[in-house]
């Protein structure tokens, strides 16, 4: 079966930090990969994705890359802030709508 | 992207009875799913909703404990029925929403409920 797997938290850093949150996957075919954002009190937000191999996901400063050959898709950012303090889910799809999701990473980013 | 409500965001109940959530949407969307985050845990799909029919249970999810109505194109609620400790978790909406079509699901923010 499909399986998301990504570090444990909580992740702590400080401000300017440099971010690595790593996430590996099992699945058969080739299933798009994902990276959800789960702030404080909010629902889960789409962070970015990327649907075959190779492709690189950003948004916000925030990038992750598709790696077949290591079945990986590990989320990095150059520089955190204090307000991407959040629960990070690292996710599948095989194909159609059914999301399969890692156990999320907490991160804590102090001033 | 849509925009999800649920209700009630959170709630404490008692052991042995019964709670609705309320998931609406703000567009008309064609398939809801339902979501468990259990402490700790990662979210576990329950099932999926389809506007005029059944829902689709995933295994270990039975109507029974979780039935489930979908009236219209817009809204959907979810039964926690005779509630345990164990089902002390968050219970999310969410529905489909990409033009892409890589299956990109917009959530709501979440029911936290707490048996006791």
């Amino acid at each position: 079966g499909n399986s998301v797997t990504q570090m444990e938290g909580p992740v702590t850093l400080s401000e300017e930090a440099f971010l690595t949150i790593n996430c590996t996957y099992t699945a058969t075919g080739y299933p798009s990969l994902f990276w959800y954002v789960q702030y404080p009190g909010e629902g889960l937000q789409l962070l970015l994705k990327a649907t075959k191999a190779d492709d690189k996901g950003s948004n916000k400063g925030f990038e992750a890359t598709y790696r077949k050959e290591t079945t990986s898709f590990h989320l990095e950012k150059g520089s955190v802030q204090v307000s991407d303090s959040a629960v990070y889910f690292c996710a599948l799809s095989p194909g159609y709508s059914t999301l399969t999701f890692g156990k999320g990473t907490m991160l804590l980013v102090s001033p | 992207s849509a925009v999800i409500s649920q209700k009630p965001s959170r709630d404490i109940c008692q052991r042995g009875t019964s709670l609705t959530i309320q998931c609406q949407v703000d567009s008309q969307v064609t398939m809801m799913f339902w979501y468990r985050q259990q402490p700790g845990q990662s979210l576990t799909l329950i099932a999926t909703a389809n506007q005029g029919s059944e829902a689709t249970y995933e295994s270990g999810f039975v109507i029974d404990k979780f039935p489930i109505s979908r009236p219209n194109l817009t809204f959907s609620t979810l039964t926690v029925s005779n509630m345990s400790p164990e089902d002390s978790s968050i219970y999310l909406c969410s529905v489909e929403q990409d033009p892409s079509g890589a299956n990109v699901l917009t959530f709501g923010a979440g029911s936290r409920l707490t048996v006791l």
